[in-house]
């Protein structure tokens, strides 16, 4: 089941920071970040195992809540690099072990 | 270290001609691989998983098949392709499962059937 992104677009200037939420109605095993640049493979950010986890580095930071159903990225004082489009992967574990199931993406872009 | 190859990078094919992607990973062994797809403007769907050679799950039913003839060798193969099979193929590889691990991406490899 894929799970569901928001907002699908975002626009910021520098320094802005910005919130991008990965909902699923069944609770996750885990939840990956990517992010990806235009024409590029997607690079992994993150990923959050536990409920209630919270994980950062640099500016941008992931929380996963205590029910494990939703999953937030915060980018904070957003750089002209954070441009691109960003992809949580939820992982549900059992049959789906080893599966990766991404969300829609979400646009996010950065101006001077 | 690992690195992870695909070729051709970019291609353009006429509606009803084979296809053959093709992946290879160095520096590990016995990795999980993965073909993605995206649409233009799209989201990443996974059409094919394997945990070892010859060993391949589908997740989307479709007119691509992929083999895992050795261990670090993922293809991606039609024998007819339709037009909506235009997008962008990632190969990727994980160690292991993903439960604690992330997934590394190829470059990608462009497809436009007209």
């Amino acid at each position: 089941q894929q799970p569901v992104q928001s907002p699908q677009a975002v626009i910021l200037r520098e320094g802005e920071d910005a919130v991008i939420n990965c909902s699923s109605s069944k609770a996750l095993y885990s939840v990956h970040w990517y992010r990806q640049k235009h024409g590029e493979a997607p690079v992994f950010l993150m990923i959050l195992l536990k409920g209630g986890e919270q994980k950062g580095h640099d500016k941008i930071s992931a929380s996963f809540n205590e029910k494990k159903q939703q999953s937030s990225l915060y980018l904070t004082a957003s750089q002209l690099s954070y441009s691109g489009t960003y992809f949580c992967g939820t992982l549900r574990g059992g049959t789906s072990y080893g599966k990766l199931t991404f969300g829609q993406g979400t646009i996010l872009t950065v101006h001077p | 270290s690992q690195t992870i190859h695909q070729w051709p990078a970019t291609l353009v094919q006429p509606v009803g001609s084979p296809l053959s992607l093709e992946c290879t990973v160095e520096g590990t062994s016995n990795p999980n691989l993965y073909w993605y797809r995206q649409a233009a403007g799209r989201g990443l769907q996974l059409l094919f998983y394997s945990v070892g050679i010859g060993q391949i799950s589908s997740e989307v039913p479709q007119n691509l098949s992929a083999s895992r003839p050795q261990d670090r060798q993922f293809i991606l193969s039609s024998k007819k392709l339709l037009l909506s099979d235009s997008g962008f193929y990632l190969c990727a590889w994980s160690v292991l499962g993903l439960d604690t691990g992330e997934l590394f991406f190829g470059e990608g490899s462009r497809l436009t059937v007209l």
